[in-house]
């Protein structure tokens, strides 16, 4: 079995700010996610990656950056943080990048923009 | 593009009751479908996939059968348990086969 692992979180900033999450998975998983999760919008992909130094575009990839420096993390940062933003950040990771293949999800890191 | 479309929620129920959360989807190509489950607190987790047109998946007591010509894909089970409460998320296989889209999920609560 494996497990992943999101940190911080809870991740409270400020409008404008920089913020970084962290995600590590020890599943040894070729391919990670990162979603937004909404109340009423469900999951929406963000970016993703394949490999090692691969960085894929999402459907909500604007105002966020990732970056895939080791197999195990992805990271994932919002750029400038929107007032009262309100959201989840879930992690996510599959053996392949076959869309076929099972995630297996993170529990999430939870923003609250001030 | 790809789209899934899904029961809007919040679904109450009691327990012992019969549920039903339809999933509907639109897509040009042959796609794996997924149903995904999300216990208050926890990531999502795979309930079942079906890679095939006419198969049935079925997982705890779930189940739902890939119907191509009808583009549905509803979860059924046939007595639900407090224990079920979570949200239920559709999903299939994205048409560039690198990624699954997602329905907006269901809240399911179950009563005593």
């Amino acid at each position: 079995g494996g497990i992943i692992t999101q940190t911080p979180k809870f991740l409270i900033g400020q409008e404008g700010q920089k913020l970084t999450l962290k995600c590590q998975q020890n599943f040894n998983h070729d391919t990670m996610y990162w979603y937004r999760q909404d109340s009423g919008k469900g999951l929406r992909l963000i970016y993703y990656s394949i490999t090692e130094n691969d960085l894929q575009k999402g459907d909500l990839s604007e105002g966020y950056d990732a970056s895939r420096e080791k197999k195990s993390s992805f990271s994932l940062t919002v750029t400038s943080a929107q007032k009262n933003e309100m959201a989840v950040f879930l992690c996510a990771s599959s053996i392949d990048w076959g869309s076929s293949y099972e995630q297996y999800f993170g529990p999430g890191t939870r923003l609250t923009v001030l | 593009g790809d789209s899934v479309t899904q029961t809007e929620g919040p679904v109450t129920l009691s327990e012992g009751t019969s549920l039903t959360v339809n999933c509907s989807y639109e897509t040009k190509q042959y796609p794996t479908l997924f149903w995904y489950v999300q216990y208050p607190g926890e990531g999502p987790q795979l309930l079942f996939k079906v890679p095939k047109a006419n198969e049935k998946g079925s997982n705890r007591g779930f189940e739902a059968t890939y119907n191509k010509e009808a583009t549905s894909f509803h979860l059924q089970k046939a007595s639900v348990q407090e224990s079920d409460s979570a949200v239920y998320y559709c999903a299939l296989s994205d048409l560039s086969g690198t990624y699954q889209r997602f329905g907006t999920g269901t809240k399911l609560q179950v009563v005593p």
